[in-house]
């Protein structure tokens, strides 16, 4: 079946740092989201892309459906950006099926 | 702050009983799912509704059953529940089937 590969599984970062979160796919994905596990265990919507990038505070995504990835970087990280970030991508088949990677877990530290 | 809601929060219950989880959205959306967390923790869909039509059913077992009263309401039954019936269930909603996906807060079902 679809794949999502998300990497790394697990990040640490200093405050004020950023680093690079990647989601790779095995077939060809029509669109993209990006969300963040809170706290209580929601997920938030972060990004939702069919092409290109967008940019959102420190936040920023892209995604290249033809190369099979999506990125989301974060910068100048901050304590409440810690979390599970998770990729979720969909293909042309009926029906929106997200496919989710497993989480990439973010750690920022003071 | 979400507009996927989502009863019960958390349901235990002992093996072949009958339950089900409640969803509503107030965002007008058209599309409703339900995601299942497996045991590793990924998210799998098991169904997903546009107005209020069975659009996918991922090969879920018989014994699940969504109930579509209205566009914004997608209910979950699970008749005679087995252990690995155990997870967190996602319900979601978009606006239409090509669109981004919003998700409630789960139901945590423990089956005992």
């Amino acid at each position: 079946g679809d794949q999502v590969e998300q990497s790394p599984s697990a990040l640490s970062l200093h405050e004020g740092t950023g680093s690079a979160l990647r989601c790779n796919f095995t077939t060809t994905m029509r669109a993209v989201q990006w969300f963040r596990k809170n706290s209580r265990g929601s997920l938030i919507n972060l990004f939702y892309l069919a092409s290109g990038t967008k940019e959102n505070g420190r936040l920023k995504s892209a995604f290249d459906s033809k190369e099979r990835y999506s990125t989301l970087h974060i910068r100048d990280a901050q304590l409440e950006d810690s979390g599970t970030y998770f990729c979720a991508a969909t293909t042309n088949s009926a029906g929106n099926k997200l496919t989710f990677g497993i989480g990439t877990r973010v750690l920022v530290r003071p | 702050e979400t507009a996927v809601f989502q009863t019960p929060n958390y349901h235990v219950t002992q093996v072949g009983n009958e339950v089900s989880f409640n969803c509503k959205q107030t965002l007008g959306h058209d599309t409703m799912y339900w995601y299942k967390q497996d045991s590793k923790k990924l998210l799998k869909i098991m169904f997903s509704y546009n107005n209020k039509q069975l659009i996918v059913n991922e090969t879920v077992p018989r014994r699940f059953s969504p109930q579509s009263s209205d566009k914004a309401h997608l209910n979950l039954r699970i008749k005679s529940v087995e252990p690995e019936d155990s997870a967190v269930y996602l319900c979601a909603s978009s606006q239409t089937l090509n669109t981004e996906v919003f998700f409630g807060k789960g139901t945590r079902l423990t089956v005992v």
